[in-house]
């Protein structure tokens, strides 16, 4: 079946550290991949997305490739600040038969001064 | 308007109680989205509509759930005869077209807590 595996949290950084969060999806077909993020007390917003093998996403020093060979969409962001905290969501979208999302536990990331 | 909302924003219902959730997606979006969040855990999908036709309701979780998209603007999620498992955020979110690349806008969500 279908399913996305995020690495979980939550994640502690100091500002300015080098973020990794890791993704992993299973599928059929090539399915268009997504970030989303849920500041606190906020709705999902997207983030970022791909929708192909190879190509990149990037939005506000965030940035994340869709690799097809190791399954992966994982987000990175080589300086944070203490405003990126938040809780990151790795999905995929079904569009065989429906159209949805299948999102990943989510992984909250805590950036500290 | 300017994003999707929701409303009632907090539900606090006594087991057994029938509950109803309101979702006003973005003016002009054809596709519209219920999703149920559980705490500390991902969105999971609930159901779709097509503009009035509900064309997947395969993750509604027992026929105590209800969606209803009459005029294909606004929808509602109805619950009957609530259970404390029914406890989490339901959200709604809804897309400009069915197609791989759109985004979907999500709503803030009405935290149903059932007592």
């Amino acid at each position: 079946g279908n399913s996305v595996t995020q690495m979980e949290g939550p994640v502690t950084l100091s500002e300015e550290a080098f973020l990794t969060i890791n993704c992993t999806y299973t599928a059929t077909g090539y399915p268009s991949l997504f970030w989303y993020v849920q500041y606190p007390g906020e709705g999902l917003q997207l983030l970022l997305k791909a929708t192909k093998a190879d190509d990149k996403g990037s939005n506000k020093g965030f940035e994340a490739t869709y690799r097809k060979e190791t399954t992966s969409f994982h987000l990175e962001k080589g300086s944070v600040q203490v405003s990126d905290s938040a809780v990151y969501f790795c999905a995929l979208i079904i569009t065989s038969g429906t159209y949805k999302y299948i999102f990943g536990t989510g992984t909250r990331l805590k950036v500290l001064a | 308007g300017a994003g999707v909302s929701q409303s009632p924003r907090y539900k606090v219902a006594k087991r057994g109680q029938d509950v109803a959730l309101r979702c006003d997606p973005i003016s002009g979006h054809v596709s519209l989205f219920w999703y149920q969040q559980a705490l500390g855990q991902g969105p999971e999908f609930l159901t779709y509509f097509q503009n009035e036709a509900q064309l997947d309701k395969s993750g509604l979780p027992s026929d105590r759930f209800f969606a209803e998209r009459p005029e294909g603007s606004v929808s509602t999620l109805k619950i009957q005869r609530t259970q404390q498992e029914d406890s989490a955020v339901y959200l709604c979110a809804s897309s400009l077209r069915r197609t791989a690349s759109y985004e979907q806008y999500f709503g803030p969500g009405t935290r149903l807590t059932v007592t």
